[in-house]
């Protein structure tokens, strides 16, 4: 396996566009997380799925940000409209949890520079 | 929400000295994880503890996991640059299941 696959590696966007952030879990993998990284606030969760349904979306900052899990090898993270204190490094990680979370394993991630 | 604090925040080493990093929870943790991130890389999953008082070791590194799964720890015995990078703890978040709550990090830097 590929492992998770995430696109677009980077991403430079002005402000007030709409980004659009791309995942791949890993084939069989139940789970899938959206984290944001920033030097100032670490890794934050935004959401997460389970079986392509959200089950909590309470650390997306804003109602800019959705996500959708359309099918189970497809994620998307959107941002409508983007401001530069979105720029951050966004990572898409998925795991196969059974009742207890297993590992979770991340893509390389996306870093989007809003200007 | 549930919250994993991770102490310290820093650490510059020589190498050759050993390394401790130390997670705590307000609450019982069910599981906890432990992850590395090399710089410019993504966190990668090193182990993960599940019972009160385990430890866990892989060559240099070992993990604990504290009596009352509070607290965790996680000690690299004679540092090497190849252990540079942020190292992560993360806990199962508090409500809804299944979701990875991850501590600060601990970015470790080890001077040759």
């Amino acid at each position: 396996d590929a492992g998770v696959i995430q696109s677009p590696r980077h991403e430079v966007t002005e402000m007030g566009q709409e980004v659009t952030l791309r995942c791949k879990p890993i084939s069989g993998h139940d789970y899938l997380f959206w984290y944001r990284q920033t030097m100032m606030r670490g890794l934050e969760l935004l959401i997460y799925f389970n079986n392509n349904v959200p089950i909590d979306d309470s650390g997306m900052p804003e109602d800019r940000f959705s996500a959708k899990m359309p099918n189970a090898s497809f994620s998307t993270l959107k941002i409508q409209p983007s401001e530069p204190r979105d720029s951050a490094v966004y990572f898409c990680a998925s795991s196969f949890g059974a009742g207890l979370v297993t590992e979770a394993f991340f893509g390389q991630g996306t870093r989007l520079t809003v200007v | 929400g549930q919250q994993v604090m991770q102490i310290p925040q820093y650490q510059h080493v020589q190498e050759g000295e050993d390394f401790t990093t130390y997670c705590n929870s307000s609450t019982t943790l069910s599981n906890i994880q432990w992850y590395k991130q090399r710089p410019g890389g993504h966190p990668v999953f090193l182990i993960q503890l599940v019972k009160s008082g385990e430890v866990k070791k892989q060559k240099r590194l070992t993990f604990q996991f504290g009596e009352a799964k509070k607290n965790s720890s996680l000690h690299i015995t004679a540092t090497q640059t190849t252990d540079v990078g942020t190292y992560f703890c993360a806990g199962p978040g508090g409500g809804s299941q299944g979701n990875l709550i991850f501590g600060k990090g601990t970015k470790l830097s080890v001077k040759p």
